[in-house]
């Protein structure tokens, strides 16, 4: 079975332009959450996805939007970049099991880069 | 708010020595805890959950973590820790009271000296 999988792998942009990710989640899986992990600073949630829809979004200002398409697929994208923007972009997506919980499976991430 | 808390930046043990991580979350009610683990330039896996049930969890490659509810913890363990455990570990806490998201700890980094 494949797992979550992101693109690109890596991503170079200079400030103020916008950057688009996209990540594919593992078949069934309807949920899709974005994830920063900026260097020293742990995993911040950015963005939750579920069926189609927007469900919850972290700390992080609008420039921050992405959305879910019909396939469960989603994209991050990210206006205005600035340099603390620098970071692993994670993607996670999940499913509730049998035994009542909900379990996240992680891609490989994209590392952006801003200059 | 919520939050989730490791007590150790950074380990570094020798090979065969004990391991605990420990992991605390900020406040009660019924929770979905998680152990991951990210080794050097590979993608977050899953190490072991806990959702009900046993509150001693065992997990891959030896692993295992302990729900103590009245401590709001889970701590995770192994008895003998390989070179190849050298990784960075996050400890993960979902609360079911509401449909939000997953709350990460600041990860613990782990170096395990031959």
């Amino acid at each position: 079975e494949a797992g979550v999988t992101q693109s690109p792998t890596h991503l170079i942009k200079t400030r103020g332009q916008q950057a688009t990710l996209r990540c594919s989640p593992i078949s069934g899986h309807t949920s899709v959450y974005w994830y920063q992990q900026a260097l020293g600073l742990g995993l911040q949630f950015l963005l939750w996805y579920d069926e189609g829809e927007e469900r919850n979004r972290g700390n992080f200002p609008p420039r921050f939007s992405g959305r879910q398409f019909p396939n469960y697929s989603s994209e991050l994208n990210v206006n205005a970049l600035e340099l603390e923007d620098s970071a692993l972009y994670l993607c996670a997506s999940s499913f509730f099991g049998t035994s009542g919980g909900e379990t996240q499976y992680f891609g490989p991430g994209t590392r952006l880069l801003v200059l | 708010a919520q939050s989730v808390s490791q007590h150790n930046h950074h380990v570094i043990l020798s090979e065969a020595a004990s391991l605990e991580l420990g992991c605390n979350y900020s406040y009660g009610g019924t929770v979905n805890l998680f152990w991951y683990v990210q080794y050097p330039g590979q993608h977050l896996q899953l190490l072991l959950k806990y959702f009900s049930g046993d509150p001693l969890v065992k997990g891959i490659k030896g692993f295992e973590a302990e729900f103590i509810k009245s401590k709001f913890s889970f701590n995770l363990r192994k008895p003998s820790v390989q070179w190849s455990d050298t990784a960075e570990y996050f400890c993960a806490v979902k609360w079911k009271t509401s449909y939000d998201k997953v709350i990460f700890g600041p990860g613990t980094s782990l170096s395990v000296i031959p």
